[in-house]
């Protein structure tokens, strides 16, 4: 059973540039979450995705954008790139919340995303 | 709003000796979960243990427990038997029914085990 898988592990980007992040969820979970992890911080909530739409997001502005595929994968994509962009992206993917016990919300490995 | 608080920035521990991590939370929604999570250098977040507000009973997962003391909101992660490579960050985390699968999480413990 593949657990969360997210690419590209690493990258590094040029400031002003555009970035995609991709994750596939867990097998059998149908609701993606992104998160920012900023060195030596906690993940911070960007957004979710449930049945292809935006359901919550964060406080970030709208140069974070997202999409989700009808085989529930998604991806993260940031415009215009910034330096303090630069983070760990993590995806996490879950039931929606109605379908859920609760404590089915597992991680990806994330995505080193560096600005230059 | 929820909240949630990891007081020790760093803690060291023994090698085969028991460690407590602290979390404390806030939350006005009586019906919550709360999480705990290791993350190592690598940066995978990796699950580690489960607590719903209306359990009856501390989660138990092998090594790790959860003392939860919902009076005081607290949720602190008991690791017995350390072992070398439990070294990593230990992040808190919580959600509830208005933020569905949505996580708030703590600062974090960077964990140390020595040998």
């Amino acid at each position: 059973d593949a657990g969360v898988t997210q690419s590209p592990t690493h990258l590094i980007k040029t400031r002003g540039q555009q970035v995609t992040l991709r994750c596939s969820p867990k097998s059998g979970h149908d609701t993606v979450s992104w998160y920012q992890q900023a060195l030596g911080q906690g993940p911070q909530f960007i957004f979710q995705y449930y049945e292809e739409e935006e359901r919550q997001r964060g406080n970030f502005p709208d140069r974070f954008s997202g999409h989700q595929f009808p085989n529930y994968s998604s991806e993260l994509n940031v415009n215009a790139l910034l330096l303090g962009d630069s983070a760990l992206y993590l995806c996490a993917s879950s039931l929606e919340a109605g379908k859920s016990s609760g404590n089915t919300i597992y991680f990806g490995e994330g995505s080193w995303l560096t600005v230059v | 709003a929820q909240k949630i608080t990891q007081t020790q920035p760093g803690m060291f521990v023994q090698e085969k000796e028991a460690v407590t991590l602290d979390c404390t939370y806030d939350t006005s929604d009586p019906s919550y979960g709360l999480f705990w999570y290791k993350q190592p250098s690598s940066g995978e977040m990796i699950f580690l243990i489960y607590q719903g507000s209306y359990d009856q009973q501390n989660a138990t997962e092998g090594r790790y427990s959860l003392n939860f003391q919902k009076a005081r909101k607290s949720a602190n992660l008991v690791i017995s038997a350390s072992q070398l490579g439990d070294s990593a960050m230990y992040f808190c985390a919580m959600r509830d029914r208005t933020s569905g699968s949505r996580l708030t999480f703590g600062e974090g413990t960077q964990l140390t085990v020595n040998p």
